[in-house]
């Protein structure tokens, strides 16, 4: 069975500095992995996906991961938090016996101090 | 491009009442989602529609959860009879291609439920 483990509920951090939101993931085969964002009272959005092409993925608004298949790590990060980034993020693992299932993390809720 | 609708937004409902939600996908997208997302989890597949036949309900609690893709265009979540632990987020999600795999998912904005 598939699933991933996000290793904080919390993360805080001060707005232009660094953000590492990690995440652990468990597959049986070559798994696709994704890192949605839920802002309050907003749908979840795609930041990024990998899909076993390059393992350093780039996503939207300076978000990129690291798929690394050694340590089963796929660790979200951005060099300059800013406020808007404030929410909370799912590390997701796709089914990969077919037909698109998402299986979601728990969440990390991210907090941008000024 | 219009984005994944979901009506009602808000819904409180006293138990063993029946509630029912509402969506409409992306146009042209031939896969549809309902996933349940409880207060502090992850979103939860409930049942999954390639255009209106059923691909995946194994989470679905059948003896009170029911969902049709009529046409297979919009779709119907529907509880009955509700219970205090149904209290959630549902969220509708679509995706262009049938059954392919790292497929986007594009979600709604979710109905937020209440059962007292």
């Amino acid at each position: 069975a598939q699933s991933v483990t996000q290793l904080d509920s919390h993360v805080s951090v001060s707005e232009g500095t660094p953000v590492l939101l990690r995440c652990n993931y468990s597959s049986s085969y070559s798994p696709s992995l994704f890192w949605y964002v839920q802002h309050p009272n907003k749908g979840l959005q795609l930041l990024l996906k990998y899909t076993s092409a390059a393992t350093l993925v780039k996503g939207i608004n300076g978000f990129e991961a690291e798929f690394k298949k050694s340590e089963t790590s796929f660790h979200l990060t951005k060099p300059s938090a800013h406020m808007s980034d404030a929410a909370e993020y799912f590390c997701v693992v796709s089914d990969s016996r077919g037909y698109n299932k998402l299986i979601f993390g728990a969440g990390t809720r991210l907090a941008v101090h000024p | 491009e219009a984005g994944v609708a979901q009506s009602p937004r808000y819904k409180i409902i006293e138990k063993r009442q029946s509630v029912a939600f509402w969506c409409n996908p992306i146009s042209g997208h031939a896969t549809l989602y309902w996933y349940q997302q409880i207060l502090g989890q992850g979103p939860k597949l409930l049942i999954q529609f390639q255009n209106n036949g059923v691909v995946d309900d194994s989470q679905l609690p059948k003896d009170r959860f029911s969902a049709e893709r009529l046409k297979g265009v919009d779709s119907t979540l529907k509880i009955q009879p509700a219970k205090l632990e149904d209290s959630a987020v549902y969220l509708c999600a679509s995706s262009l291609n049938p059954g392919r795999d790292q497929e986007t998912q594009y979600f709604g904005p979710g109905t937020r439920l209440l059962v007292l």
